[in-house]
């Protein structure tokens, strides 16, 4: 069964900090990954979607990572701003037909 | 584009009572999800739909709870009875496709139930 965690569940930053987000899964055998935003009492934003054949999107000031053998995926933002603030969740999609399997996320402040 | 629309955004109930939530997916998109949000989680899928057929209810309560997605586009989710647990947001979501891997997801605002 596949599992998903994300480190740290929450992170505060002063303004314009590069800063890192990471998710980890335990099954490599994976669909795709999609990277998403939430805002308090919002639905979630898709940001980022790497196919299991590539390495990493980019978009913006976000560049998502995926390394498939070891499980893992990393979300890095440039230069953050108080807009950024949010909680930043991924998913998992596994082979074929397979749903996403979420992350509980990680709660970013920016703070100004 | 018109986005993912789901109805109502707020519901408070009293437990063992019924609701019911709406969803219209993006036009054109085949597959539509629901999903369970409890604070502080991430979502967990209830059920999948895939056109008008199930694809994976295997974690929806189905002594409680419901969904059906009638003609392949609208979809409703229901809860009977209610209970405390069941205090969350439910999320719909749709993707245009199935089988490719380049199919992103797409979220509605979500439905936030209260149950007391």
């Amino acid at each position: 069964k596949q599992e998903v965690t994300q480190i740290p569940a929450a992170l505060s930053v002063p303004e314009g900090e590069n800063l890192v987000l990471n998710c980890s899964f335990t099954d490599s055998a994976i669909y795709n990954l999609q990277w998403f935003r939430q805002d308090p009492g919002k639905g979630l934003t898709s940001l980022l979607l790497i196919q299991s054949s590539q390495r990493e999107q980019t978009s913006g000031r976000l560049n998502a990572s995926l390394d498939k053998s070891s499980g893992r995926s990393t979300l890095y933002i440039a230069a953050s701003q108080p807009g950024d603030s949010a909680t930043y969740l991924c998913a998992v999609r596994g082979n074929y037909g397979q749903n996403f399997v979420f992350g509980p996320g990680t709660r970013l402040s920016v703070l100004p | 584009e018109a986005g993912v629309a789901q109805s109502p955004r707020y519901k408070i109930i009293e437990k063992r009572q019924s609701v019911a939530f709406w969803c219209n997916p993006i036009s054109g998109h085949a597959t539509l999800y629901w999903y369970q949000q409890i604070l502080g989680q991430g979502p967990k899928l209830l059920i999948q739909f895939q056109n008008n057929g199930v694809v994976d209810d295997s974690q929806l309560p189905k002594d409680r709870f419901s969904a059906e997605r009638l003609k392949g586009v609208d979809s409703t989710l229901k809860i009977q009875p209610a209970k405390l647990e069941d205090s969350a947001v439910y999320l719909c979501a749709s993707s245009l496709e199935w089988g490719r891997s380049n199919t992103e997801a797409f979220f509605g605002q979500g439905t936030r139930l209260t149950v007391v």
